[in-house]
């Protein structure tokens, strides 16, 4: 079945880093694919999204870039924010299946 | 103008009492969804909905029922509670056809 498999955590960097969080994922079909936010003591907040190979997804600062050929999906953010702590899930939709999620991985920024 | 609310936000009750969660939306979806997030943070579809049909996942427990009155609203019924039980539940909508799903902020169910 389908599957998403993201890097383990907890992360922890420094404000200004460069953040990378691993995600592949095994699908049939041609998957959608979503990044996902939680903050401490919140609900899920899409953080942004790729419809089709190649796309590039973006929103405040993060971006994902959806790669058919290594499977990947993976987030990046160029300079993290102490405001950017939170649970973060890379999730696909194939077919007609709703969202699959991955386990989530934890991002701690420390000033 | 929140687009998924739910209630209650939290929810603590005894073994074997039976509850309830209510979920709406005000984005004109037709179609539901409930997850689960458990203590590790892991979230797994348990239902999707809309007008046409209930797509139950097989290894939810029968004592979780979900009910929609109408497109805006899914509830979620569960009878005879368990410690096992304790979780985080979402609901999320989508437009039929539509991948993107919203969530809403979640209800946390502790069953002592």
């Amino acid at each position: 079945g389908d599957s998403v498999t993201q890097m383990e955590g907890p992360v922890t960097l420094s404000e200004e880093a460069f953040l990378t969080i691993n995600c592949t994922y095994t699908a049939t079909g041609y998957p959608s694919l979503f990044w996902y936010v939680q903050y401490p003591g919140e609900g899920l907040q899409l953080l942004l999204k790729a419809t089709k190979a190649d796309d590039k997804g973006s929103n405040k600062g993060f971006e994902a870039t959806y790669r058919k050929e290594t499977t990947s999906f993976h987030l990046e953010k160029g300079s993290v924010q102490v405001s950017d702590s939170a649970v973060y899930f890379c999730a696909l939709y194939s077919g007609n299946t709703p969202l699959v999620f991955g386990k989530g991985t934890r991002l701690s920024v420390i000033a | 103008d929140t687009a998924v609310s739910q209630t209650p936000k939290y929810l603590v009750t005894q073994m074997g009492n039976d509850k309830s969660i209510k979920c709406e939306q005000n984005l004109g979806h037709d179609t539901m969804y409930w997850y689960k997030q458990d203590s590790k943070k892991f979230l797994k579809i348990m239902f999707s909905y809309n007008n046409k049909e209930l797509i139950i996942n097989e290894t939810v427990p029968n004592r979780f029922s979900p009910k929609s009155p109408d497109k805006a609203h899914l509830n979620l019924h569960i009878n005879s509670l368990e410690l096992g039980d304790s979780a985080v539940y979402f609901c999320a909508s989508s437009q039929e056809g539509q991948r993107t799903q919203y969530f809403g902020p979640g209800t946390r169910l502790t069953v002592l």
